[in-house]
């Protein structure tokens, strides 16, 4: 079956970094999503990695290893508006995204 | 504003009763998506369409059919709505089927089946 993990929940310190991981076992492989979602609100992309390394993007960043099926999405210098649910989504062998249930992340003043 | 709506927002509904969700997108994308999110569980794709004239079935199709006439419209029809429908269903779209695109999402429709 096709796999997609990621901690429930992360508290994080305003001001400071965070690293949700995602790690997956999918039919194939064609490109990882991260996308945000704010409670009561659509998901709105933020990267997308095919090949091997990091992509950066202001604030956010994220890695991807597909050898060991895992990426990881880094926030730096949170702020309180980061906190949402970030949700991990791969896109497999027909070119459907398969979803993570997401990660809530909580920051705290 | 270029992007996606969906209608209604939201929806408290008998079960058995019928019901179609609307979703409208003017950004000429290709691809299109339906998907469920309940909680604790990823998005789960119901039905998809990479153009219009052509649908294809997701993860979790049964209960649910779509239609797609035209390029914009991708209407989502419950014939007979059971409580296990009850979820937040959110409409999407993309340029293309595959590649590197980028799935953009409406605001989604919060549908309670009693």
């Amino acid at each position: 079956g096709q796999n997609i993990d990621q901690p429930t929940e992360m508290t994080a310190t305003e001001g400071a970094i965070v690293q949700i991981n995602c790690t997956y076992q999918t039919s194939g492989f064609n490109g990882l999503f991260w996308y945000q979602q704010h409670a009561g609100e659509a998901p709105t992309f933020l990267s997308y990695n095919v090949l091997d390394g990091l992509e950066e993007k202001g604030r956010f960043s994220s890695f991807l290893s597909r050898s060991k099926g895992y990426s990881y999405l880094l926030l730096k210098e949170l702020q309180m508006k980061d906190s949402a649910s970030y949700l991990c989504a791969v896109r497999d062998s027909n070119y459907q995204l398969i979803w993570g249930a997401g990660t809530k992340l909580i920051i705290k003043p | 504003i270029a992007g996606i709506t969906q209608a209604p927002t939201s929806q408290i509904l008998a079960a058995g009763r019928r019901m179609t969700l609307r979703c409208t997108q003017d950004m000429r994308h290709n691809a299109m998506y339906w998907y469920r999110q309940d909680l604790g569980l990823g998005l789960r794709l119901i039905h998809y369409s990479n153009t219009a004239g052509t649908t294809g079935k997701g993860e979790v199709p049964d209960g649910y059919s779509v239609s797609r006439a035209n390029t914009d419209d991708f209407p989502l029809t419950l014939a007979s709505a059971v409580p296990s429908q009850t979820s937040v269903y959110f409409c999407a779209s993309s340029e293309q089927a595959g590649g590197t695109d980028t799935q953009y999402f409406g605001p989604g429709t919060r549908l309670t089946v009693l």
